[in-house]
């Protein structure tokens, strides 16, 4: 049974517009949250992580969003970049293993 | 610098032969992972060495054997594999051991393996 879900695989987004990436989870003991973006045949980078005391955090155009009641937490990325284009892997620790979703992967089209 | 280096980028191998992938680490992280990913999947955990030991193992398979010679260096010897085992190795250290909350797992760019 899959504990962390992305159930969008794609999503397409004009240049300099807002990413909205989605990512919910089934267990209530999760408590440290990561994405990490992957470029084809490369490991994924980790790019932004949050706690489950906090309901935000920020660092430049990269913002995720917890709420826990929802058992959801997204990703906006803002302005978009072409460059920004990859699979996006939501995370969730548990036990020291980290437990990921399918991955969504983003376009972003000039 | 979060810099994990794995050797070697691609590796094709017989069913019979015997083989090692390589994972180095600088940043004085005291874990370290090997994953195993398959196109379109997401990774999927196989060993985790907590302070050089062995603390996680999800029921690999015995033909895939990790070893931890020091807190920098930990390797994946392969033998006997079948060409289902070929995918994307990724290795990955974070700077603590396991079970603490907010440990950030760093990769490595990955080993492709082929097996014919």
């Amino acid at each position: 049974d899959q504990q962390v879900k992305q159930n969008s695989p794609s999503l397409s987004v004009q240049e300099g517009r807002i990413s909205i990436l989605n990512c919910d989870y089934t267990n209530s003991m999760f408590d440290y949250f990561l994405w990490y973006k992957k470029y084809p045949a490369e490991g994924p980078t980790f790019l932004i992580s949050i706690s489950s005391i906090k309901d935000k955090n920020e660092d430049g155009r990269f913002t995720v969003f917890l709420n826990k009641s929802a058992k959801h937490l997204s990703l906006h990325i803002v302005p978009s970049q072409p460059g920004d284009s990859a699979v996006y892997f939501c995370a969730a620790m548990q036990g020291g293993k980290l437990i990921f979703g399918q991955g969504t992967e983003l376009s972003v089209k000039p | 610098d979060t810099e994990v280096t794995q050797t070697p980028k691609h590796l094709v191998m017989g069913m019979t032969n015997k083989k090692s992938l390589k994972c180095e680490q600088h940043m004085g992280h005291r874990a370290m992972y090997w994953y195993k990913q398959k196109a379109k999947k997401p990774p999927e955990l196989m060993f985790v060495y907590s302070y050089e030991k062995l603390s996680i193992n999800e029921s690999v398979p015995s033909r895939f054997s990790p070893e931890c010679p020091n807190s920098s260096l930990l390797n994946l010897h392969l033998h006997a594999l079948q060409p289902e085992d070929s995918a994307l190795y990724l290795c990955a250290s974070s700077p603590r051991t396991s079970g603490i909350v907010t440990d950030t797992q760093y990769f490595g760019p990955g080993t492709r393996l082929t097996v014919l």
